[in-house]
Protein backbone atom coordinates (compact mmCIF):
# COMPACT_ATOMS: atom_id res chain seq x y z
CA UNK A 1 0.00 0.00 0.00
CA UNK A 2 0.80 3.85 -0.40
CA UNK A 3 3.20 4.74 2.71
CA UNK A 4 5.62 7.69 3.31
CA UNK A 5 8.83 7.73 5.11
CA UNK A 6 10.75 10.90 7.08
CA UNK A 7 13.77 11.03 8.51
CA UNK A 8 13.48 10.39 12.58
CA UNK A 9 13.88 13.44 14.45
CA UNK A 10 14.63 15.44 16.39
CA UNK A 11 16.88 18.03 14.03
CA UNK A 12 18.76 20.60 16.08
CA UNK A 13 20.35 23.45 14.03
CA UNK A 14 21.64 27.17 14.60
CA UNK A 15 19.80 29.84 13.64
CA UNK A 16 20.80 30.36 9.59
CA UNK A 17 22.05 26.88 9.17
CA UNK A 18 20.96 25.10 6.20
CA UNK A 19 18.00 22.46 6.72
CA UNK A 20 17.24 19.23 4.94
CA UNK A 21 14.47 16.94 6.06
CA UNK A 22 14.22 13.54 3.78
CA UNK A 23 10.84 12.61 2.87
CA UNK A 24 10.45 9.18 0.78
CA UNK A 25 7.38 7.69 -0.31
CA UNK A 26 5.63 4.72 -1.93
CA UNK A 27 2.51 4.88 -4.21
CA UNK A 28 1.08 2.37 -6.61
CA UNK A 29 -0.57 5.60 -8.66
CA UNK A 30 0.66 9.27 -9.50
CA UNK A 31 0.20 11.05 -5.90
CA UNK A 32 0.29 14.21 -4.85
CA UNK A 33 3.18 14.94 -2.34
CA UNK A 34 2.96 17.34 0.65
CA UNK A 35 4.72 19.46 3.79
CA UNK A 36 3.04 20.19 6.14
CA UNK A 37 4.32 21.96 9.15
CA UNK A 38 2.71 22.03 13.23
CA UNK A 39 4.06 24.71 15.55
CA UNK A 40 3.77 23.49 19.36
CA UNK A 41 -0.16 23.28 20.57
CA UNK A 42 -1.31 23.63 17.11
CA UNK A 43 -2.97 21.52 14.45
CA UNK A 44 -1.20 20.84 11.11
CA UNK A 45 -0.82 23.86 8.31
CA UNK A 46 0.16 22.92 4.23
CA UNK A 47 3.61 24.39 4.20
CA UNK A 48 4.10 23.38 0.20
CA UNK A 49 2.98 20.66 -1.78
CA UNK A 50 3.35 19.50 -5.67
CA UNK A 51 1.24 17.85 -7.92
CA UNK A 52 3.43 16.09 -10.58
CA UNK A 53 6.52 14.74 -11.09
CA UNK A 54 9.46 17.15 -11.45
CA UNK A 55 7.10 19.97 -9.56
CA UNK A 56 8.43 22.34 -7.05
CA UNK A 57 6.53 23.33 -4.38
CA UNK A 58 7.94 26.80 -2.17
CA UNK A 59 6.46 28.78 0.62
CA UNK A 60 8.16 30.87 3.41
CA UNK A 61 11.78 30.19 2.13
CA UNK A 62 10.86 26.29 1.78
CA UNK A 63 11.57 24.69 -1.04
CA UNK A 64 10.43 20.39 -2.42
CA UNK A 65 10.69 18.93 -5.20
CA UNK A 66 8.66 16.17 -6.57
CA UNK A 67 11.31 13.15 -8.03
CA UNK A 68 9.79 10.69 -9.00
CA UNK A 69 12.76 8.23 -10.02
CA UNK A 70 13.79 8.46 -6.71
CA UNK A 71 10.38 8.41 -4.98
CA UNK A 72 11.46 11.56 -2.99
CA UNK A 73 10.00 15.01 -2.01
CA UNK A 74 12.74 16.33 0.26
CA UNK A 75 12.20 19.81 2.55
CA UNK A 76 14.81 22.20 2.11
CA UNK A 77 15.65 25.92 3.73
CA UNK A 78 18.96 27.62 3.06
CA UNK A 79 18.12 29.73 6.34
CA UNK A 80 16.45 28.94 9.41
CA UNK A 81 14.96 30.95 11.89
CA UNK A 82 13.93 30.00 15.54
CA UNK A 83 10.71 30.46 14.13
CA UNK A 84 10.93 27.57 12.03
CA UNK A 85 10.98 25.26 15.21
CA UNK A 86 8.41 23.08 14.74
CA UNK A 87 7.01 19.23 13.32
CA UNK A 88 7.61 18.92 10.09
CA UNK A 89 5.15 15.83 7.68
CA UNK A 90 5.87 14.65 4.69
CA UNK A 91 2.67 13.14 3.49
CA UNK A 92 0.66 12.00 -0.35
CA UNK A 93 -2.34 12.28 -1.42
CA UNK A 94 -4.13 8.86 -2.96
CA UNK A 95 -6.47 10.27 -5.81
CA UNK A 96 -8.08 7.65 -5.97
CA UNK A 97 -9.34 7.12 -2.76
CA UNK A 98 -9.43 10.40 -1.05
CA UNK A 99 -6.89 9.45 1.71
CA UNK A 100 -3.81 11.21 2.29
CA UNK A 101 -1.08 8.71 4.59
CA UNK A 102 1.15 10.96 6.82
CA UNK A 103 5.11 10.63 8.26
CA UNK A 104 5.90 9.76 11.56
CA UNK A 105 6.97 13.39 11.58
CA UNK A 106 10.29 15.24 12.28
CA UNK A 107 11.00 17.72 15.26
CA UNK A 108 13.07 20.85 14.14
CA UNK A 109 14.95 22.76 17.01
CA UNK A 110 16.33 25.81 16.17
CA UNK A 111 18.55 27.35 18.56
CA UNK A 112 19.54 31.33 18.59
CA UNK B 1 -9.59 31.37 4.91
CA UNK B 2 -10.75 27.61 5.52
CA UNK B 3 -11.30 27.48 9.34
CA UNK B 4 -11.58 23.88 11.11
CA UNK B 5 -12.75 23.89 14.79
CA UNK B 6 -13.05 21.25 17.51
CA UNK B 7 -15.50 21.16 20.44
CA UNK B 8 -12.23 20.94 22.86
CA UNK B 9 -8.69 21.52 23.16
CA UNK B 10 -8.35 19.23 26.13
CA UNK B 11 -10.47 16.42 27.54
CA UNK B 12 -10.34 14.33 30.79
CA UNK B 13 -12.46 11.27 30.73
CA UNK B 14 -12.70 7.91 32.68
CA UNK B 15 -12.40 4.21 31.48
CA UNK B 16 -15.60 3.40 30.24
CA UNK B 17 -17.21 6.85 29.27
CA UNK B 18 -18.66 7.60 26.29
CA UNK B 19 -16.68 10.27 24.88
CA UNK B 20 -17.93 12.71 22.07
CA UNK B 21 -15.32 14.71 19.57
CA UNK B 22 -16.93 17.47 17.87
CA UNK B 23 -15.57 19.15 14.25
CA UNK B 24 -17.50 21.74 12.32
CA UNK B 25 -15.72 23.29 9.04
CA UNK B 26 -16.94 26.38 7.53
CA UNK B 27 -15.85 26.06 4.14
CA UNK B 28 -18.60 23.72 2.65
CA UNK B 29 -16.00 20.92 1.97
CA UNK B 30 -17.73 17.76 1.18
CA UNK B 31 -14.81 15.71 2.72
CA UNK B 32 -14.11 15.35 6.23
CA UNK B 33 -11.58 13.13 8.50
CA UNK B 34 -10.27 12.38 11.92
CA UNK B 35 -7.02 10.93 12.59
CA UNK B 36 -5.29 10.65 16.06
CA UNK B 37 -1.75 11.69 16.25
CA UNK B 38 0.74 9.76 18.27
CA UNK B 39 4.29 10.14 18.92
CA UNK B 40 6.66 8.21 17.00
CA UNK B 41 3.82 6.86 14.81
CA UNK B 42 2.55 10.31 13.10
CA UNK B 43 -0.91 10.67 11.88
CA UNK B 44 -3.15 7.20 11.96
CA UNK B 45 -6.61 8.06 9.69
CA UNK B 46 -9.66 6.61 12.47
CA UNK B 47 -11.99 7.60 10.35
CA UNK B 48 -13.35 9.32 6.89
CA UNK B 49 -16.44 10.85 5.55
CA UNK B 50 -17.06 11.94 1.94
CA UNK B 51 -20.60 13.26 2.03
CA UNK B 52 -23.65 13.54 4.52
CA UNK B 53 -24.54 10.36 6.07
CA UNK B 54 -21.59 8.70 4.28
CA UNK B 55 -18.37 6.79 6.38
CA UNK B 56 -15.78 5.06 5.52
CA UNK B 57 -13.01 3.16 7.81
CA UNK B 58 -9.36 4.51 7.83
CA UNK B 59 -6.51 2.24 9.05
CA UNK B 60 -7.58 2.40 13.16
CA UNK B 61 -11.73 2.51 13.27
CA UNK B 62 -11.53 -0.32 16.15
CA UNK B 63 -13.34 1.18 19.34
CA UNK B 64 -14.29 4.27 17.53
CA UNK B 65 -17.65 5.29 15.58
CA UNK B 66 -18.57 8.72 13.25
CA UNK B 67 -21.48 10.45 13.09
CA UNK B 68 -22.22 13.05 9.74
CA UNK B 69 -25.69 14.34 9.70
CA UNK B 70 -24.86 17.39 8.41
CA UNK B 71 -22.32 18.68 5.97
CA UNK B 72 -20.17 20.94 7.97
CA UNK B 73 -20.14 18.56 11.59
CA UNK B 74 -18.43 15.39 11.60
CA UNK B 75 -18.09 13.99 15.40
CA UNK B 76 -16.09 11.15 16.43
CA UNK B 77 -17.42 8.79 19.17
CA UNK B 78 -15.88 6.51 21.18
CA UNK B 79 -18.17 3.89 22.63
CA UNK B 80 -16.43 2.91 25.62
CA UNK B 81 -13.06 4.94 26.10
CA UNK B 82 -10.36 2.65 27.16
CA UNK B 83 -6.53 3.90 28.40
CA UNK B 84 -5.05 3.07 25.14
CA UNK B 85 -7.51 6.27 23.28
CA UNK B 86 -5.50 8.80 25.13
CA UNK B 87 -4.07 10.44 22.28
CA UNK B 88 -3.96 14.21 20.41
CA UNK B 89 -6.98 13.80 17.77
CA UNK B 90 -6.96 16.31 14.94
CA UNK B 91 -9.86 16.79 12.53
CA UNK B 92 -9.53 17.69 8.82
CA UNK B 93 -11.58 18.53 5.88
CA UNK B 94 -11.06 18.77 2.13
CA UNK B 95 -12.55 18.92 -1.00
CA UNK B 96 -13.24 16.20 -3.43
CA UNK B 97 -9.64 14.68 -4.45
CA UNK B 98 -10.31 15.84 -8.07
CA UNK B 99 -10.89 19.19 -7.44
CA UNK B 100 -8.31 20.05 -4.61
CA UNK B 101 -6.52 18.47 -2.35
CA UNK B 102 -5.29 20.22 0.47
CA UNK B 103 -6.59 19.15 3.83
CA UNK B 104 -6.94 22.03 6.39
CA UNK B 105 -6.53 20.86 10.21
CA UNK B 106 -8.31 21.94 13.18
CA UNK B 107 -5.89 22.71 16.64
CA UNK B 108 -6.63 18.96 18.07
CA UNK B 109 -8.21 17.50 21.25
CA UNK B 110 -5.74 16.42 23.66
CA UNK B 111 -7.49 13.50 25.15
CA UNK B 112 -6.95 11.83 28.36
CA UNK B 113 -8.71 8.92 29.70
CA UNK B 114 -7.82 8.15 33.18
Amino acid sequence: GDSVTQMEGPVTLSEEAFLTINCTYTATGYPSLFWYVQYPGEGLQLLLKATKADDKGSNKGFEATYRKETTSFHLEKGSVQVSDSAVYFCALSDRNFNKFYFGSGTKLNVKP
Amino acid sequence: DVKVTQSSRYLVKRTGEKVFLECVQDMDHENMFWYRQDPGLGLRLIYFSYDVKMKEKGDIPEGYSVSREKKERFSLILESASTNQTSMYLCASSLPQARAETQYFGPGTRLLVL
